[in-house]
Order: structure tokens, then C-alpha cells, then sequence
């Protein structure tokens, strides 16, 4: 069973607020993920990080930041939020090389 | 940098039928290969993985995949769909630089 966790499952938030979507892990693991994905479509990678201190922006564009003072967190911030944000953000770990990556529950976001 | 392709955003079969889902992959280096499936408002979950050795890869509920370095390619088969089969399956592929870079998606339907 993978112990990676994400919250706030659900978030509804109006435009203008800053917000701070959590991601936890206790597997130790040194790669941690944040993947953005629409309804029934792709995920896009927005940020990854390889280890503590360590952060680098993905594939797609986006205008959330992320930390790594942890091993174990990985929070995703979006200063302003805008209904163009809305989606679903998933995190997700891995221990690195062949290991597959272990998936939180998501977090549903909304701005209105 | 590495990449992947999935054919087909959208494969019916009837229960019982024969599922392929297909998969190839862009990558300099010799890659890792996974899928995943999504179901409804869940995080993802890995089906199965390829790293070295046996390029027939079995994972869980039946399914397998064949890694054809000559075809650049990782489909996804079982034999026999079955109702709880239907759900979003999605292929990803790491180099030894760690990024997951996964496809856009193939949402499976099985109509009894």
C-alpha cells in the first residue's frame, strides 16, 4: 500500500487567494512529482524535485512554485489563484530509476 | 529527451474480447516502461513495469506487456476484458535522468 498523501482532497477557492496544496510521503523516497491533469485527459508534468533543496519545473508551464525541505514534503503553492488553474493535481514519489512511482489521491481544484 | 506516444484515445471491446493498447516510446538512452490505470477521481496505480532482462512483463488483474526495443514499442494486452477493466490506462516512460513522462491516455470501455 502506498503511503503517499495529498490534501485537501477537494478545494474550492475564489479568485485572487493564495493556496497551498500539501503533499506527504513515508517511504523515504528522493523523487517526489506534481503532475497537473484535466478531466480524462494527460498529465503534465509541472514540477519534480530529485531530493532536499532540490527543484526543477516540468514540461508545462505553470505558474505554482514548490519546496523541498523535506524529504517526506513536497507543497505546491499558487500565490493567486485564477479559474485558469483549475484542475486536478497529483503528486506522486518514487525511489528513483527502475522503481515505479507511487500516486497520491489527487487534489481537485477549483477557482472561481 | 524521451517521450511516448499512445495510440488511441478511445478503445471499446466487448467482454471477453481481446484488449491491445498500444504504446511506443522516444528515448536516447535504454528506457524504463510502465503503465498505469486511473480509475474515476483516483490517483494512478501501476499495472506493470519494465526495466531489464525478460521483455514479457505480466502485472496485476491479467494484464502484460511486451517490450519490442526494434519497434520502440511497450503494448499493453489481456486477453479477456472484463467490466472492471474499464477505466483510463496510461504509459510512462523514465531515462536514467528520472523524469516520468507519461502519455496522453487511453480510456478503455467494455460493453457486456
Amino acid at each position: 500500500e502506498a503511503d503517499i498523501y495529498q490534501t485537501p482532497r477537494y478545494l474550492v477557492i475564489g479568485t485572487g487567494k493564495k493556496i497551498t496544496l500539501e503533499c506527504s510521503q513515508t517511504m523515504g523516497h528522493d523523487k517526489m512529482y506534481w503532475y497537473q491533469q484535466d478531466p480524462g485527459m494527460e498529465l503534465h508534468l509541472i514540477h519534480y524535485s530529485y531530493g532536499v533543496n532540490s527543484t526543477e519545473k516540468g514540461d508545462l508551464s505553470s505558474e505554482s512554485t514548490v519546496s523541498r525541505i523535506r524529504t517526506e514534503h513536497f507543497p505546491l503553492t499558487l500565490e493567486s489563484a485564477r479559474p485558469s488553474h483549475t484542475s486536478q493535481y497529483l503528486c506522486a514519489s518514487r525511489a528513483g530509476g527502475a522503481s515505479e512511482a507511487f500516486f497520491g489521491q489527487g487534489t481537485r481544484l477549483t477557482v472561481v | 529527451a524521451q517521450s511516448v506516444t499512445q495510440l488511441g484515445s478511445h478503445v471499446s471491446v466487448s467482454e471477453g474480447a481481446l484488449v491491445l493498447l498500444r504504446c511506443n516510446y522516444s528515448s536516447s538512452v535504454p528506457p524504463y516502461l510502465f503503465w498505469y490505470v486511473q480509475y474515476p477521481n483516483q490517483g494512478l496505480q501501476l499495472l506493470l513495469k519494465y526495466t531489464t532482462g525478460a521483455t514479457l512483463v505480466k502485472g496485476i488483474n491479467g494484464f502484460e506487456a511486451e517490450f519490442k526495443k526494434s519497434e520502440t514499442s511497450f503494448h499493453l494486452t489481456k486477453p479477456s476484458a472484463h467490466m472492471s477493466d474499464a477505466a483510463e490506462y496510461f504509459c510512462a516512460v523514465s531515462d536514467q535522468g528520472d523524469k516520468l513522462i507519461f502519455g496522453t491516455g487511453t480510456r478503455l470501455q467494455v460493453f457486456p
